[in-house]
């Protein structure tokens, strides 16, 4: 069964500094992958979405993440973090097979910032 | 900028008691997903819906939940009766329509059973 898997529940980072949230899948085959961020309280807004291609894209807030197929791994970046950024990140990776669009979530990281 | 509309956003009630959450997807968006959210947890899909058909309800709990979405544009999720378990986030999301095409969410209505 594919899954997600968000190793890091809670991280803190000082403003300023980069950041690098880790996720991994597993997935038959090209896998449709997407990180989503959540504030308190609120919805989910799509950050950033790999389906084919450059393996590194690029998402809106400044945030990037690359594909590396060998360590089925879609890290999300960002080379300096603002306070604002403090929320929940979610990586998800479209499901295979049975109804179309599906997407299979990962628990979750908490990013705190630091002042 | 279009978006999706939940209501109500927040929701108190007693365990055995009924609730419904509405959802009022983006103009134009054929496909229309439930999830539910834990607290701590990513979501987990309840039920999609392709215009007015259901195409996956499999983690749907039949015995309680149910899902509607006659006209194919808003749709309703019911519990009946409802229990402690059943506190979360439910989440609306809705998209053009398969693998490729992202999904938008709505706010939530965070759903406490008391």
């Amino acid at each position: 069964a594919q899954s997600v898997t968000q190793p890091d529940i809670h991280i803190t980072v000082s403003e300023g500094a980069s950041l690098e949230l880790r996720c991994n899948y597993s997935y038959g085959a090209t896998p449709y992958l997407f990180w989503y961020v959540q504030s308190p309280g609120q919805g989910l807004q799509l950050l950033l979405k790999y389906f084919s291609g450059d393996t590194l894209v690029q998402g809106i807030k400044g945030f990037e993440a690359e594909f590396k197929r060998s360590q089925s791994s879609f890290n999300l970046r960002k080379p300096s973090v603002h306070w604002s950024d403090a929320a929940e990140y979610f990586c998800a990776v479209g499901e295979e097979g049975g109804s179309q669009g599906n997407l299979i979530f990962g628990k979750g990281t908490k990013l705190s910032v630091k002042p | 900028e279009a978006e999706v509309a939940q209501s109500p956003r927040y929701k108190i009630t007693e365990k055995s008691q009924a609730v419904a959450f509405w959802c009022d997807p983006i103009s134009g968006h054929a496909t229309l997903y439930w999830y539910r959210q834990i607290l701590g947890q990513g979501p987990e899909l309840l039920v999609q819906f392709q215009d007015e058909s259901v195409v996956d309800d499999s983690q749907l709990p039949k015995d309680r939940f149910s899902a509607e979405r006659l006209k194919g544009v808003d749709s309703t999720l019911k519990i009946q009766p409802a229990e402690l378990g059943d506190s979360a986030m439910y989440l609306c999301a809705s998209s053009l329509g398969g693998r490729s095409y992202e999904q938008y969410f709505g706010p939530g209505t965070r759903l406490t059973v008391t």
